[in-house]
């Protein structure tokens, strides 16, 4: 059955830091990629996705994501994080064939000032 | 344009009461769904909506109902509430089901069931 591990429950992050929040998963295929971001109290919102083409993608909010195919991995990086980037982070794996959306168990993101 | 609204924000049910939670969207999107989301859990979908009329299960689907008789409103009824569906709730919509189409997220219904 197709899973999405991300092995960080909660990561703390000094702000300027560099961040990087792991995805792994377990598909047949190549599947839809997805990151999500949800603030305190609010709705989840989309940060970038992988369909095909370029493994680096590129998100709102500076974000980006590479895409490993040999590793099954699917990493959201920030070379810099801000006070505000404190959330909590969900991957997400999209089947082709189903449109089915298999969402990760999430990883909360602290930062210190 | 308000996207996604679901009401109300938070609830307290007793075990055995029905209720219906509310989502509205104003982006004429076909697509609608339902997730719970759990502590030490991702998300997991409900039941879904590719149009007016036209409602499916999900992964978790027992206890609640769906219906969809407009394009705007998709509502979640939970006919008699379990302590096991204490959750929160969130409602989706795209302009289709294809996952190319970007989900957008209403802002959640805590709902918590004694």
């Amino acid at each position: 059955a197709q899973s999405v591990t991300q092995p960080d429950i909660h990561i703390t992050v000094s702000e300027g830091a560099s961040l990087e929040l792991r995805c792994n998963y377990s598909y047949g295929a190549t599947p839809y990629l997805f990151w999500y971001v949800q603030s305190p109290g609010q709705g989840l919102q989309l940060l970038l996705k992988y369909f095909s083409g370029d493994t680096l993608v590129q998100g709102i909010k500076g974000f980006e994501a590479e895409f490993k195919r040999s590793q099954s991995s699917f990493n959201l990086r920030k070379p810099s994080v801000h006070w505000s980037d404190a959330a909590e982070y969900f991957c997400a794996v999209g089947e082709r064939n189903t449109d089915k959306l298999i969402f990760g168990t999430g990883t909360r993101l602290q930062v210190f000032p | 344009n308000a996207g996604v609204t679901q009401t109300p924000k938070f609830q307290v049910l007793k075990t055995g009461q029905s209720m219906t939670l509310q989502c509205a969207q104003d982006m004429n999107h076909e697509y609608m769904s339902w997730y719970r989301q759990d502590p030490g859990m991702g998300l997991r979908l409900i039941h879904y909506s590719v149009g007016a009329g036209i409602t499916d299960q999900g992964e978790v689907p027992n206890g609640y109902n769906v219906s969809r008789s407009t394009t705007e409103d998709f509502p979640l009824r939970l006919l008699s509430a379990a302590p096991s569906q204490t959750s929160v709730y969130f409602c989706a919509s795209s302009p289709t089901g294809s996952l190319t189409n970007e989900q957008f997220f209403g802002p959640g219904t805590r709902l918590t069931v004694l």
